[in-house]
C-alpha cells in the first residue's frame, strides 16, 4: 500500500484565494483526520469522518473552514477565504478506527502571502 | 511584531547511548498511548503503542514505560543512532476518540 497520500505537497496561494487540501487515506481504513501543525500550537486535531461521517468538527477554527468526504478513498480540506495566519503544515492521518495506529501522509505546507 | 515558536524540550544524546524521553498525559481516563517520530519535512511515523492494562512494552530498541498513578509515559530507545534525530510526540486516545498530541521533544544525537 502506498500509505496516505496527500496532494500537494506545497501550496503558495495570496491571501484572500481559495485553497482546497486533498487527501486518500489507506485503503480499508474507516476513520479519516485532519490535523494542523505550527510552532506555536503544535499538532492540532481539525475534524475527523468515521465512515465518511463528520464526527467532531469542533477543533475547525472557524466558517472559513470546511472539510468534505465524499467517498471512502478520497477528503477535502478546503480554506475559503485564506488568511496569513493559516500558514501551517496540514497532515491528513487514517486509521481502522477506535484506539489505534493512525497512519499519516506527507503533509501539504500551506503559505498565505 | 515577532511571533514566539512553541519551545520543544531538546534531549542531547551521544550516540551509542541510551535516550529516556519523558511525557506527562492529561486524561487519567485515557486507555491507549502511542509514540511517533517526525522527522523533518515528514509526517509523523508510529513507533510502539501500549494500552492501558500494561505497564511495558518493548519493540526493536525501543521500550515504552506507563505509570498511570502520575500519568506518566517514557519511551526508551537503545543504543541511539544519529538516524533517532527527529522530533518525538507521545498521544493519547480514550475511548474511540481520536489521538490527543502531546508538544513533543527533539532528540539531537550526537556522533
Amino acid at each position: 500500500d502506498a500509505g496516505v497520500i496527500q496532494s500537494p505537497r506545497h501550496e503558495v496561494t495570496e491571501m484572500g484565494q481559495e485553497v482546497t487540501l486533498r487527501c486518500k487515506p489507506i485503503s480499508g481504513h474507516n476513520s479519516l483526520f485532519w490535523y494542523r501543525q505550527t510552532m506555536m500550537r503544535g499538532l492540532e486535531l481539525l475534524i475527523y469522518f468515521n465512515n465518511n461521517v463528520p464526527i467532531d468538527d469542533s477543533g475547525m477554527p472557524e466558517d472559513r473552514f470546511s472539510a468534505k468526504m465524499p467517498n471512502a478513498s478520497f477528503s477535502t480540506l478546503k480554506i475559503q477565504p485564506s488568511e496569513p495566519r493559516d500558514s501551517a503544515v496540514y497532515f491528513c492521518a487514517s486509521s481502522t478506527g477506535g484506539s489505534t495506529e493512525a497512519f499519516f501522509g506527507q503533509g501539504t505546507r500551506l503559505t498565505v502571502v | 511584531g515577532e511571533s514566539v515558536g512553541l519551545h520543544l524540550p531538546t534531549l542531547s544524546v551521544q550516540e551509542g547511548d541510551n535516550s529516556i524521553i519523558n511525557c506527562a498525559y492529561s486524561n487519567s481516563a485515557s486507555d491507549y498511548f502511542i509514540w511517533y517520530k517526525q522527522e523533518s519535512g515528514k509526517g509523523p511515523q508510529f513507533i510502539i503503542d501500549i494500552r492501558s492494562n500494561m505497564d511495558k512494552r518493548q519493540g526493536q530498541r525501543v521500550t515504552v514505560l506507563l505509570n498511570k498513578t502520575v500519568k506518566h509515559l517514557s519511551l526508551q530507545i537503545a543504543a541511539t543512532q544519529p538516524g533517532d534525530s527527529a522530533v518525538y510526540f507521545c498521544a493519547e486516545s480514550w475511548g474511540n476518540t481520536p489521538l490527543v498530541f502531546g508538544k513533543g521533544t527533539r532528540l539531537s544525537v550526537i556522533a
